[in-house]
């Protein structure tokens, strides 16, 4: 089955303490993404990958890192996680190959909750 | 960033009404998507849409981009309790889509 998959689901943590939320994707897209969702402001990008050893910043990439050693994984590390980083998280993932007009049809996994007390 | 205005953010509605929610931007784009996201999971592509007053229709939705091609509207015929959701439109922007804030949906049997 197609899908992108995130690990953990669910997060309670602390000030400081470095974490990472994995996300993995079985479709061989080239492109990969991290969202943020919270009330209010919608969806929100922190990073994205067009391809391995290729990532570039989104629109919220303070406190954020991750990297692309390969196709299928994308990981989003948080180095030392604070409460205004508590959100909900989605990776997605795309074939830059099938373009819907201009835009890319994101897959999306089913989000990690990440609360940092 | 240009954001992208959607309307209206709540909407509670009885099973066989109809209704249509909205997605406004200030600045002309080349293509927009609409998505829907149920509780517990991440958001699913509906429709892309590419030309201006292009309309589509998936079942019971029906989907418009403007004529300039700034706004964009979602037109649910006789809504079932299955419509009940977070619907989100998506800009286009180079190599990222920019969200719109939403319209979260629910549907009473």
């Amino acid at each position: 089955e197609a899908q992108v998959t995130q690990n953990p689901r669910y997060l309670i943590t602390v000030t400081g303490k470095k974490l990472t939320v994995t996300c993995s994707q079985n479709m061989n897209h080239e492109y990969m993404s991290w969202y943020r969702q919270d009330p209010g402001l919608g969806l929100r990008q922190i990073y994205y990958s067009m391809n391995v050893e290729v990532t570039d910043k989104g629109d919220v990439p303070e406190g954020y890192k991750v990297s692309r050693k390969e196709k299928r994984n994308f990981p989003l590390i948080l180095e030392s996680p604070s409460p205004n980083q508590t959100s909900l998280y989605f990776c997605a993932s795309s074939s830059i190959f099938i373009r819907q007009g201009e835009g890319y049809e994101q897959y999306f996994g089913p989000g990690t909750r990440l609360t940092v007390t | 960033t240009q954001l992208l205005e959607q309307s209206p953010q709540f909407l509670s509605i009885q099973e066989g009404e109809n209704l249509t929610v909205y997605c406004n931007s200030s600045s002309v784009f080349s293509s927009l998507q609409w998505y829907r996201q149920e509780p517990g999971e991440g958001p699913v592509l509906l429709v892309t849409v590419v030309t201006g007053g292009e309309v589509k229709k998936l079942k019971r939705l029906t989907f418009q981009f403007g004529d300039a091609r700034k706004d964009s509207s979602l037109h649910i015929t006789a809504a079932q309790p299955g419509d009940t959701g977070l619907y989100l439109c998506a800009r286009d922007n180079t190599d990222k889509l920019i969200f719109g804030t939403g319209t979260r949906l629910q549907v009473f049997p």
